[in-house]
């Protein structure tokens, strides 16, 4: 399985930006970079994925450098809710039941 | 609605006893999966299920027994429980080929505990 690294830990204050790092230089053509999260005491969460474009939703913002190997989930204005555990995950597209497979992942605290 | 359920939230049982958490969804899917996360918060996949049918059995030993009656139920049961089965399970969903461009949808999870 394809791996990324991430920072253990990462704080931000409410209302602020956050830049979430994931470095992943082992990267194959057809792999997806996927973020989820899990919110204390609940399930991993959809939060965004893209392949090579950066990409928005109504959650957040993936920019993914133009070489693949690293990606950044970027929360434009960060609520108290937000904080969580950010998993960055490469997802190949062989057209089977991929697995996610999870690493440790950043955990989120915002300040108030 | 809730996308993919999973009961009971919690169970406690003692050790030897056989037990089993049901998980379903109403999305279409059909692919499902179980994962494991342990008191270190590691998520680890444990079953994947596409249309009923066994993908991925990731070295999970046979007391681990998943069941899949139709495409939106995945249950999982679990014979003989040990103190170390102690954990949250989280079931998931995901559209088939599941390859890079789905995502998948969890489960609030189940939280046992083997006493």
């Amino acid at each position: 399985d394809a791996k990324t690294t991430q920072p253990n830990s990462m704080e931000s204050n409410e209302e602020e930006p956050v830049h979430l790092p994931c470095n992943h230089s082992t990267i194959s053509g057809t792999d997806y970079i996927h973020w989820y999260r899990q919110l204390p005491s609940q399930g991993p969460e959809y939060v965004i994925h893209g392949l090579t474009s950066n990409v928005n939703n109504r959650m957040a913002s993936l920019a993914i450098a133009e070489d693949r190997k690293s990606s950044t989930l970027i929360l434009h204005r960060a609520t108290l809710r937000d904080a969580a555990v950010y998993y960055c995950i490469l997802r190949a597209n062989q057209g089977g039941s991929e697995k996610l497979v999870f690493g440790k992942g950043t955990k989120l605290t915002v300040n108030p | 609605d809730t996308a993919v359920s999973q009961t009971p939230k919690y169970l406690v049982t003692q050790m030897g006893n056989d037990k089993s958490i049901k998980c379903e969804q109403n999305l279409g899917h059909d692919t499902m999966y179980w994962y494991k996360q342990d008191s270190k918060k590691f998520l680890k996949i444990m079953f994947s299920y596409n249309n009923k049918e066994l993908i991925i059995n990731e070295t999970v030993p046979n007391r681990f027994s998943p069941k899949s009656p139709d495409k939106a139920h995945l249950n999982l049961h679990i014979n003989s429980l040990e103190l170390g089965d102690s954990a949250v399970y989280f079931c998931a969903s995901s559209s088939y080929p599941a390859g890079g461009n789905t995502e998948a949808f969890f489960g609030q999870g189940t939280r046992l505990t083997v006493v």
